[in-house]
């Protein structure tokens, strides 16, 4: 079975400063996906950014961007330039390429301080 | 708004009662999902519809159940609620059509409270 491990159950960064929350995984699969989800106060759930087992480009989605080290099975999250919204909780998932269940890791929970 | 709703927001109920969640997909997408969030179990997957069918089942107790209706809303049933069903419920939607590509959205969820 999947496991998706969060090594650091709470961050804190300053404003503008950045930040790297890790993740790693284990699978036998080779086509697989990831997944950054955030979730913050309020409770939703937002997608941050994704990444497909199959390309070596990592994924970036404005200030947010991830290093995937797939022989490593690792998959951090670099928060660019943090801003007060960014606090949350945020979530690494990950999905068998033939399967549609997310697993998630226990989540790491992010403070950004004025 | 990631355009999945879910209704009601907050649920508050005794033990052994039953209750509905309910979920809209985001326009298009044919592919429902439920998760539970609870502090010690995190984030598990519950069980996935498409297009009306069962598609997948995850850690789901015999006491839960789902559907999905032609109009591609789903329910969530639990009944013989215990203490430990206590639980933020999210259902999230997908396209669904090849698993490749696939992204899935989720709902503000349901706060489910059994006393």
């Amino acid at each position: 079975a999947q496991t998706v491990t969060q090594s650091q159950p709470e961050m804190s960064v300053q404003e503008a400063e950045t930040v790297t929350l890790s993740c790693t995984y284990d699978t036998s699969e080779n086509n697989y996906y990831l997944f950054w989800y955030k979730q913050p106060p309020s409770r939703q759930m937002i997608l941050v950014i994704r990444q497909e087992a199959y390309k070596q480009q990592n994924a970036t989605e404005n200030r947010f961007s991830v290093n995937f080290q797939k022989a490593a099975k690792s998959f951090s999250l670099k928060i660019s330039d943090s801003q007060l919204g960014d606090t949350a909780m945020y979530f690494c998932a990950f999905r068998e390429g033939s399967n549609y269940k997310l697993t998630f890791g226990k989540g790491t929970l992010l403070t950004v301080n004025p | 708004d990631s355009g999945v709703t879910q209704t009601p927001k907050h649920l508050i109920t005794a033990t052994g009662q039953r209750v509905t969640l309910r979920c809209s997909p985001r326009s298009g997408d044919l592919s429902v999902y439920w998760y539970q969030q609870s502090l010690d179990q995190g984030l598990q997957f519950l069980i996935q519809y498409y297009n009306g069918e069962e598609r997948a089942k995850g850690n789901i107790l015999e006491r839960f159940s789902a559907q999905q209706f032609p109009d591609l809303h789903s329910e969530l049933n639990l009944s013989s609620l215990e203490l430990g069903d206590s639980a933020l419920y999210f259902c999230a939607s997908s396209v669904g059509g090849t698993a490749g590509t696939d992204t899935q959205y989720f709902g503000p969820g349901t706060r489910l409270t059994v006393l």
